[in-house]
């Protein structure tokens, strides 16, 4: 079975201050994505990475950067958390076929005060 | 600019009805269109997808109807359960790296 675990459910942070993500995925898939998830706005990609040290700005990267320095683990990064940056973030894998399924994390619900 | 436009933002059906949910796209790159389900604090999980060569596909009550020419796909949820309220999501692909372009979903909700 493909897993795909992140850190920590939820999340409480400060605005101004720095948050990491974590993701981490046990089927050595060479994608994995960061989206978040807002009430009626859908997944959004912020961004995704094809390959180790490799990155893609998906649609909404502003205020975000990544790290990918494993191939099993994708870290997203606040550098400066802001209360619009409250949302449910997900993380997700795939191999790299054209047709490939993308496997979801739980989901890690963050709230910026 | 929205990829891909899903319809409607919810959904309430009842027991034993079928529930159908629409999406449009514009671009025809696009080559794999899949549909995701999401249950409350979990992430969404792959339900069904379908390529543009083929018009329909089903797997038990979950049917795919496409209509290329159209560009538009819907999913059709047969004999629904109150089992099946969950969060919906179609998709489509489109580049050679994997990203997919998600509609705004569809909460469903199927009473007893």
């Amino acid at each position: 079975d493909v897993k795909v675990t992140q850190s920590s459910r939820y999340l409480v942070k400060r605005t101004g201050e720095k948050v990491f993500l974590e993701c981490v995925q046990d089927m050595d898939h060479e994608n994995m994505f960061w989206y978040r998830q807002d009430p009626g706005l859908g997944l959004r990609l912020i961004y995704f990475s094809y390959d180790v040290k490799m990155k893609e700005k998906g649609d909404i990267p502003e205020g975000y950067s990544v790290s990918r320095e494993k191939k099993e683990r994708f870290s997203l990064i606040l550098e400066s958390a802001s209360t619009n940056q409250t949302s449910m973030y997900l993380c997700a894998s795939s191999w790299s076929g054209r047709q490939e399924t993308q496997y979801f994390g739980p989901g890690t619900r963050l709230l910026v005060l | 600019q929205q990829q891909v436009k899903q319809s409607p933002q919810s959904l309430i059906v009842q027991k034993g009805g079928i529930s159908i949910i629409n999406c449009a796209y514009e671009n025809t790159a696009f080559d794999y269109f899949p549909w995701y389900q999401q249950f409350p604090g979990k992430g969404p999980a792959l339900l069904i997808a379908i390529r543009p060569d083929v018009s329909e596909k089903k797997e038990g009550r979950f049917t795919i109807s496409f209509n290329k020419s159209a560009k538009q796909f819907s999913l059709h949820i047969m004999d629904s359960q109150p089992g099946d309220s969950a969060t919906y999501f179609c998709a489509a692909r489109g580049s050679t790296l994997g990203r997919l372009y998600f509609g705004r979903g569809t909460q469903l909700t199927v009473w007893p």
